[in-house]
């Protein structure tokens, strides 16, 4: 079955450095997503890439954040300069059709700000 | 408006048991409801999901219970197993929309 693949599967980073979390997601699928859940609390929407721009962000999704499909395979999260409370999971999903009911996620980045 | 409300937070039940987690909405516009289950070290795996027109929906040992009135819904797992042992989240979808709201969670033990 096909799957979304994330990498790293954890990543350890100082307060105030940059990071890129990388997504490879389902090969036919056109519509990406980043969801994080911070330990103990329910999945939050981030934002909806399609055609090469945001289609969606959230409230969360502010200017430290960046997606970029830089290539024709993967979809990155970049984090400019994290903060303690950027620590969480990152789940990366796709879906071939754009609706709701079609995602995939992938096994998410743990991220962990010290 | 946006939220879903998942309970119990934790849920531990005996090899055959039936849990039974519950959710509730306010906003009607939501009109797709699925299930997820997560296991530890893995993404959100959709399990099954209903539409507010259909009353109930069975998967095997999976059914979701929907009250359309009261804006509630909830997932029973049918003589469950260990190999049940996860985390369980509850969401809701807007028509046309592609983002998922998702209720806070509920991890379930099956006790072997």
């Amino acid at each position: 079955e096909p799957e979304v693949t994330q990498t790293p599967s954890h990543q350890v980073t100082q307060m105030g450095q940059e990071v890129i979390l990388r997504c490879v997601p389902i090969s036919n699928h056109l519509y990406f997503y980043w969801y994080r859940q911070i330990l103990g609390q329910k999945v939050e929407f981030l934002v909806s890439f399609y055609n090469n721009e945001i289609s969606e962000k959230s409230e969360i999704f502010d200017d430290q954040f960046s997606v970029e499909r830089p290539d024709g395979s993967n979809f990155t999260l970049k984090i400019r300069s994290t903060k303690l409370e950027d620590s969480a999971m990152y789940f990366c999903a796709s879906t071939e059709t754009g609706q709701g009911y079609g995602y995939t996620f992938g096994s998410g980045t743990r991220l962990t700000v010290v | 408006q946006q939220q879903v409300k998942q309970s119990p937070q934790s849920l531990i039940v005996q090899k055959g048991g039936i849990p039974i987690i519950n959710c509730a909405y306010e906003n009607t516009a939501f009109d797709y409801f699925p299930w997820y289950q997560q296991f530890p070290g893995k993404g959100p795996a959709l399990l099954i999901a209903i539409r507010p027109d259909v009353s109930e929906k069975k998967e095997g040992r999976f059914t979701i219970s929907f009250n359309k009135s009261a804006k509630q819904f909830s997932l029973h797992i049918m003589d469950s197993q260990p190999g049940d042992s996860a985390t369980y989240f509850c969401a809701a979808i807007m028509n046309r929309d592609d983002k998922i709201i998702f209720g806070k969670g509920t991890r379930l033990h099956i006790l072997p």
